[in-house]
């Protein structure tokens, strides 16, 4: 089974800075996909960004990108120049391929965005 | 585009009785739906994946005749917390995929609080 990892239970970073969020999975297949979702107090799940695991090319959006390590098994998330609106909780999240691929998700990283 | 919607928000209900989850899909068809539990402060759990048209596939420790899944069409997928006691009390939430953009990411409902007293 896939297991998902985010070492980091909590974060912090002054607005205007870059902070990274960490997430290391392990699987035996080759081909899958990660995604980072953000939770904001709402518990809304928002789709931040999506990795498929095929592309060597990092995904960037906008202010969010990945550092995707295949080897390594690492899938670390970057927020550039934070704003407030970024506080939340973010999950990382192992997909399988396939119309009945599931998601096997991360225990999550609150961030706190500060003046 | 790829918009989920749930119905209600939150509920409140009395021990042994049962409550009724309506996930939608609002501009989009989806053949496959998938339904969450979240407890306080922890990530999300899968409980099942509901298919159109055949029976849920639900996760190991799931009870299915305790959380009955429905989907019976393109757009609706029901669960239904039958008997509900005061550890069913959690958020639900419920995510789709839009298959015309892709088949993997999976876009998710604002959640279902339930409470049971």
């Amino acid at each position: 089974a896939q297991t998902v990892t985010q070492s980091q239970p909590e974060m912090s970073v002054q607005e205007a800075e870059t902070v990274t969020l960490s997430c290391t999975y392990d699987t035996s297949e080759s081909d899958y996909y990660l995604f980072w979702y953000k939770q904001p107090p709402s518990r809304q799940m928002i789709l931040v960004i999506r990795q498929e695991a095929y592309k060597q090319q990092n995904a960037t959006e906008n202010r969010f990108s990945v550092n995707f390590q295949k080897a390594a098994k690492s899938f670390s998330l970057k927020i550039s120049d934070s704003q407030l609106g970024d506080a939340a909780m973010y999950f990382c999240a192992y997909g399988d391929t396939g119309t009945a691929s599931k998601l096997t998700f991360g225990t999550g990283t609150r961030l706190q965005v500060t003046l | 585009g790829a918009v989920v919607s749930q119905h209600p928000s939150w509920v409140i209900c009395k021990s042994g009785t049962s409550v009724k989850i309506e996930c939608r899909s609002l501009d989009f068809q989806a053949t496959t739906m998938f339904w969450y539990r979240q407890f306080p402060k922890q990530s999300l759990m899968l409980m099942a994946t509901s298919n159109e048209g055949s029976k849920a596939t639900y996760e190991q420790g799931v009870e299915k005749d305790k959380f009955l899944i429905n989907h019976a069409s393109l757009t609706l997928s029901t669960l239904t917390v039958t008997s509900a006691h005061p550890e069913d009390s959690s958020f639900y939430i419920c995510s789709a995929r839009d298959q015309r953009l892709d088949q993997e990411t999976q876009y998710f409902g604002p959640g279902t609080r339930l409470l049971v007293l």
